[in-house]
């Protein structure tokens, strides 16, 4: 099975800062790399497909980059929705494995 | 649009079955999964079914859990048999390999 290595498990930041999430695989999985968002008490939603194909609606403020086994997640300039947990999600094989999250909080 | 069903507070060695009724897209097209979140955990993916009948489990599952679709009712679902105390989640269907749509998810409690 791949095992995907997210990091950091929590991060405090606010309103108007960059901020990188970086998922590591542990093997190459080319580009098949999704990254998801979760709100409390809601169901996730991909925000990243392909490693940097941003999601119908998503706002560009997010952008994905990396392939191979390094992967990172930018939020250019957060936004008080921004707030949640994201998740890395490898495609390039079954079982899909998922990163144990990072938890984005204000600081 | 995806909307699951069919979670509910069972003692544990029961059976469960979950629905996943689909709107606004070709569903017969589309591989479909089931993942899970134990509460308060990450997200673990359950099962996997593509268009063309193509099935997976994750191990933890396999040969309690059985994943079928009816494409003429737009539906997924999941038959869960001999549950655990450590199936206990919300249980969200999926499209697609990487999860382009969630449905709202449903509830499974396992607990004597």
């Amino acid at each position: 099975d791949i095992q995907m290595t997210q990091s950091p498990s929590s991060l405090s930041a606010s309103v108007g800062d960059r901020v990188t999430i970086t998922c590591r695989a542990s093997q190459d999985i080319r580009n098949d790399l999704a990254w998801h968002q979760q709100k409390p008490g809601k169901a996730p939603k991909r925000l990243i497909y392909d490693a940097s194909s941003l999601q119908s609606g998503v706002p560009s403020r997010f952008s994905g980059s990396g392939s191979g086994t390094e992967f990172t997640l930018t939020i250019s300039s957060l936004q008080p929705e921004d707030f949640a947990t994201y998740y890395c999600l490898q495609h390039n094989s079954y079982p899909r494995t998922f990163g144990q999250g990072t938890k984005l909080e204000m600081k | 649009q995806l909307v699951e069903s069919g979670g509910d507070l069972v003692q544990p060695g029961g059976s469960l079955r979950l629905s996943c009724a689909a709107s606004g897209f070709t569903f017969s097209s589309w591989s479909m999964s089931w993942v899970r979140q134990a509460p308060g955990k990450g997200l673990e993916w359950v099962s996997y079914l593509s268009s063309t009948g193509t099935i997976f489990y994750a191990e933890s599952v396999k040969g309690r859990f059985t994943i079928s679709r009816d494409n003429a009712k737009n539906s997924l679902f999941l038959q869960m048999n001999s549950l655990r105390v450590e199936d206990t989640a919300m249980y969200y269907c999926a499209t697609g390999g990487s999860y382009g749509c969630w449905g709202q998810g449903t509830l499974v409690t396992v607990s004597s």
